[in-house]
């Protein structure tokens, strides 16, 4: 159980362009869901709080003009990374939450989204 | 804001020998999470502690969390090939209003030789 799908895998694109990343909570309903982004070697470093029917939360230096987030149901969960350049390519990575997404609770992670532009 | 620290960065082994990582939180944490990612992959969640001094066991891993519930320590023991990865610790903040949210330690990369 616990499953999270994410999609696509890996997306190469022109600078300039957006694109949509998607994450799903297959076999749960997810509250809440979170968006990290992944240098190489590197930590997870969270991009935003993701909650089903409101706004998201950002965390401090992480533009929200920058990267749309949408979480429009208790499964689904999007990122659009708008006007993508260089400086934006990187893995970004969601997980999610059971019901409720209270405290204590293990997140579950997507597969990922290795991202280039070029 | 919380910092959450991770020692060593680098941990490489000969298969057979022990392998620990440690990790402190700058404050005092509600629980901590260990999470697994292999090399391309994505992180696997281990197990969470919540309470005080609390010790935990998953075969040869062994898992602390301290009394002051702002430290935490991973421990595996006769590492196997198979044990390769970046093990990440994760806490949530005690008395946090962000549901869920985890501050991520900058992980160990452990390397084990044949």
């Amino acid at each position: 159980g616990a499953v999270v799908s994410q999609h696509p895998s890996w997306v190469i694109c022109k600078s300039g362009t957006s694109v949509k990343i998607e994450c799903r909570s297959l076999d749960f309903q997810a509250t809440t869901m979170f968006w990290y982004r992944q240098f190489p070697k590197q930590s997870l470093m969270l991009m935003a709080t993701s909650n089903e029917g409101s706004k998201a939360t950002y965390e401090q230096g992480v533009e929200k003009d920058k990267f749309l987030i949408n979480h429009a149901s208790l499964t689904l969960s999007t990122l659009t990374v708008t006007s993508a350049h260089p400086e934006d390519s990187s893995f970004y990575i969601c997980s999610a939450s059971g019901v409720g997404g209270r405290l204590n609770q293990p997140q579950h992670f997507g597969d990922g989204t290795r991202l280039s532009i070029l | 804001g919380q910092q959450v620290m991770q020692i060593p960065q680098y941990q490489h082994v000969q298969e057979g020998e022990d392998f620990t990582t440690y990790c402190n939180s700058s404050t005092t944490l509600s629980n901590i999470q260990w999470y697994k990612q292999r090399p391309g992959g994505h992180p696997v969640f281990l197990i969470q502690l919540v309470k005080s001094g609390e010790v935990k066991k998953q075969k040869r891993l062994t898992f602390q969390f301290g009394e002051a519930k702002k430290n935490s320590s991973l421990h595996i023991t006769a590492t196997q090939t198979t044990d390769v990865g970046t093990y990440f610790c994760a806490g949530t903040n005690a008395g946090g209003t962000s549901y869920g949210k985890l501050t991520f330690g900058q992980g160990t990369i452990l390397t084990v030789h044949p």
